[in-house]
């Protein structure tokens, strides 16, 4: 597709359940990137992609938090045993190479209440 | 660990004035340095880039920024701004911590009244 795609675009769970947001980067990008958003605030580096691999997952809160990347595109953004603290808007974005090289480009986020 | 501070969180202008949105990083070594813009409703975006040579950066819309490494500061600059501008703006900072992640500052809220 022409830009960064997420689905849902917004999702609302109880507390407890299991919820998975998908992102499709951009066409060729190697570099992907998930960002958290809560309200008021910048977006929180979560976990990075280079290719299938997760080359720096230092900023997954605690381990619900998975993510996947089994093909080198689209990625999967798991969270188990969801608490009302996840509610924000998670961020994918996609580089062609790495940021390092170049800029981000951002999808429109899924957002996310746990009631 | 890398910290990029923005002081305004709110601003208010009218059509016309001039803005500068302040932004400092802590890291003291070689950075890269972005302004990202989000207009309502819609995704964050690009508005400029440093990465090396000339330190002040000219990004789209009218934006421009300077890179002032002995303050460790990137502030952004528009000499005349309109009500399109009216978005959020955060300025992020890349520096190697392994792998080049861009770090992020809470964001301005800039409302332009026409």
């Amino acid at each position: 597709g022409a830009g960064v795609s997420q689905t849902p675009s917004n999702k609302v769970t109880e507390k407890g359940k299991y919820v998975e947001l998908r992102c499709d980067p951009i066409s060729g990008h190697t570099a992907l990137y998930w960002y958290r958003q809560s309200l008021g605030q910048g977006p929180e580096f979560l976990i990075y992609f280079q290719g299938t691999g997760a080359a720096d997952d230092s900023g997954l809160p605690n381990d619900r938090f998975f993510a996947v990347r089994p093909e080198g595109s689209v990625s999967t953004l798991k969270i188990q045993r969801t608490e009302r603290g996840d509610s924000a808007v998670y961020l994918c974005a996609s580089s062609l190479r790495g940021a390092n090289t170049g800029e981000l480009f951002f999808g429109e986020g899924s957002r996310l209440t746990v009631l | 660990a890398q910290s990029v501070s923005q002081h305004n969180h709110h601003v208010i202008l009218s059509e016309a004035a001039s803005l500068e949105l302040g932004c400092n990083y802590s890291y003291g070594g070689t950075v890269n340095l972005f302004w990202y813009v989000q207009y309502p409703g819609q995704h964050l975006q690009l508005l400029l880039k440093y990465f090396s040579g000339d330190p002040l950066v000219k990004g789209i819309k009218g934006f421009e920024a300077e890179f002032i490494k002995s303050k460790f500061s990137f502030n952004l600059r528009k000499p005349s701004v309109q009500w399109s501008d009216t978005a959020e703006y955060f300025c992020a900072v890349n520096a190697p911590r392994g792998s080049y992640i861009p770090t992020f500052g809470r964001g301005t809220s800039l409302i332009v009244h026409p």
